[in-house]
């Protein structure tokens, strides 16, 4: 099985500065996938940015990238210039990849955004 | 909008009643997971389809719980003799590996709130 382990229950940063929110993960698989997920308060968990196992090159999408260290086993999300609406929950989650299916999640961070 | 949609958005029940949720996948789908997430928590997983057969069920799906697919489209999760250790936020996801390169990236819907009096 997957376990993520997110170590940052909450994290401030002020508008327009970078942040990253720490994940690392323990798996026996050698091919499996990390995401990260965004929770605003109204509860609708919104996909952010995808690392496969295999992936050479660091995730980005828009302003989140993903800084994949595989012998560190570390996932973290770098939010770049960050926005007031920004602040949310946010999850760190992996699957198996031989199997896909179930998300293993860890406990959230809760990023806090200040003007 | 052909996102994830999961219906009621909130359910307060007493303790002992029976409930049922419904989700709609995504139209292309054909996966389906139900999670459930209780406050301060990631989700846990509960249980998955592929189409109409349901691949994977959590040891957190006691008898009480119970998920049917029946035409590998929606998706009902319903909880008998509802304990108040049962409140929490059920969300359902859906996706479609191999759209994505081989992923599994799951989208989720608004989720549904219940609380057990």
């Amino acid at each position: 099985a997957q376990k993520i382990t997110q170590t940052q229950p909450g994290m401030f940063v002020q508008e327009k500065e970078a942040v990253t929110l720490d994940c690392t993960y323990d798996t026996s698989d050698q091919s499996y996938g990390l995401f990260w997920y965004k929770q605003p308060s109204s509860g609708e968990m919104i996909f952010l940015i995808y690392q496969g196992s295999y992936d050479e090159q660091n995730a980005t999408e828009g302003r989140y990238s993903l800084n994949f260290q595989k012998a560190r086993k570390s996932a973290n999300l770098v939010i770049s210039a960050s926005q007031l609406g920004d602040s949310a929950m946010y999850f760190c989650a992996g699957n198996r990849g031989s199997t896909l299916g179930r998300l293993y999640f860890g406990r959230g961070t809760q990023l806090t955004v200040w003007p | 909008d052909t996102g994830v949609s999961q219906n009621p958005r909130h359910k307060i029940t007493k303790r002992g009643q029976n409930v049922t949720f419904r989700c709609d996948p995504i139209s292309e789908h054909n996966r389906l997971y139900w999670y459930r997430q209780t406050l301060g928590q990631g989700p846990e997983f509960l249980t998955y389809f592929q189409n109409e057969a349901q691949l994977e069920k959590s040891r957190l799906l006691s008898d009480r719980f119970s998920a049917e697919r029946p035409k590998g489209s929606f998706s009902t999760l319903e909880i008998q003799r509802t304990e108040q250790g049962d409140s929490a936020m059920y969300l359902c996801a859906s996706s479609m590996p191999g759209l994505a390169g081989g992923t599994d990236t799951q989208y989720f819907g608004p989720g549904t709130r219940l609380t057990v009096l």
